[in-house]
């Protein structure tokens, strides 16, 4: 069965530090992934999806990037973190063709707390 | 782009109250839709899907939604809901790209 992990779950960062969030996805090959934010009141914010190593689309223009070095991992990165980067970050694997009515699949989500 | 909106962010019923949660998506195009809920403390999982076929799908523990596409509109509904059902529930959309989104999601409180 395929399954999908993340991390760290929380994480507690100063203003203009670097961020790294690791997912990766097993029992699967070749999933889209996806980064989500999460914040109350405002569902869930798209912020980058991977259909293949190296291929990444981008959402929403900010200080965050992703990279897909391998074909199961994906990474949520900063340079430099800002307050407003605070929020609840998922990772979400898909069999690929997700417009053909396949189910898209959360990990277990991280807290980043920008101090 | 395309964009959901849920119409209630919070909505409070007692047990064995019928629900019913809005959803309206804006895009012209084929469309797959989702409900995906999230108890509390846990993950998000998908409560039903539509992609094709009989626009009245049902789901997991009793829900059901309906696809209108002259009204863009992917309604959530229950005949009886129970307090389990406390949770928050989010539309979501899929076009013909790879990308899916989110409502701002509906938070459901059913009193005992």
């Amino acid at each position: 069965s395929q399954t999908i992990h993340q991390w760290p779950a929380t994480l507690v960062q100063p203003v203009g530090s670097p961020l790294s969030l690791e997912c990766t996805v097993e029992g699967t090959s070749n999933p889209n992934l996806y980064w989500y934010r999460q914040a109350a009141g405002r569902g869930l914010q798209l912020l980058f999806y991977s259909v293949g190593i190296g291929q990444i689309s981008s959402e929403v223009p900010q200080n965050l990037s992703a990279s897909r070095p391998q074909d199961r991992q994906f990474i949520l990165s900063s340079k430099k973190l800002l307050l407003s980067d605070s929020g609840f970050y998922l990772c979400a694997w898909s069999v690929a063709g997700l417009r053909y009515g396949n189910t898209i699949y959360f990990g277990e989500g991280s807290w980043l707390t920008v101090v | 782009a395309q964009s959901v909106s849920q119409h209630n962010h919070h909505v409070i019923l007692s047990e064995a109250a019928s629900l019913e949660l809005g959803c309206n998506y804006s895009y012209g195009g084929t469309v797959n839709l989702f409900w995906y809920v999230q108890y509390p403390g846990q993950h998000l999982q998908l409560l039903l899907k539509y992609f094709s076929g009989d626009p009245l799908v049902k789901g997991i523990k009793g829900f059901e939604a309906e696809f209108i596409k002259s009204k863009f509109s992917f309604n959530l509904r229950k005949p009886s809901v129970q307090w389990s059902d406390t949770a928050e529930y989010f539309c979501a959309v899929n076009g013909v790209g790879n990308d899916m989104r989110f409502g701002a999601g509906t938070r459901l409180t059913v009193k005992p």
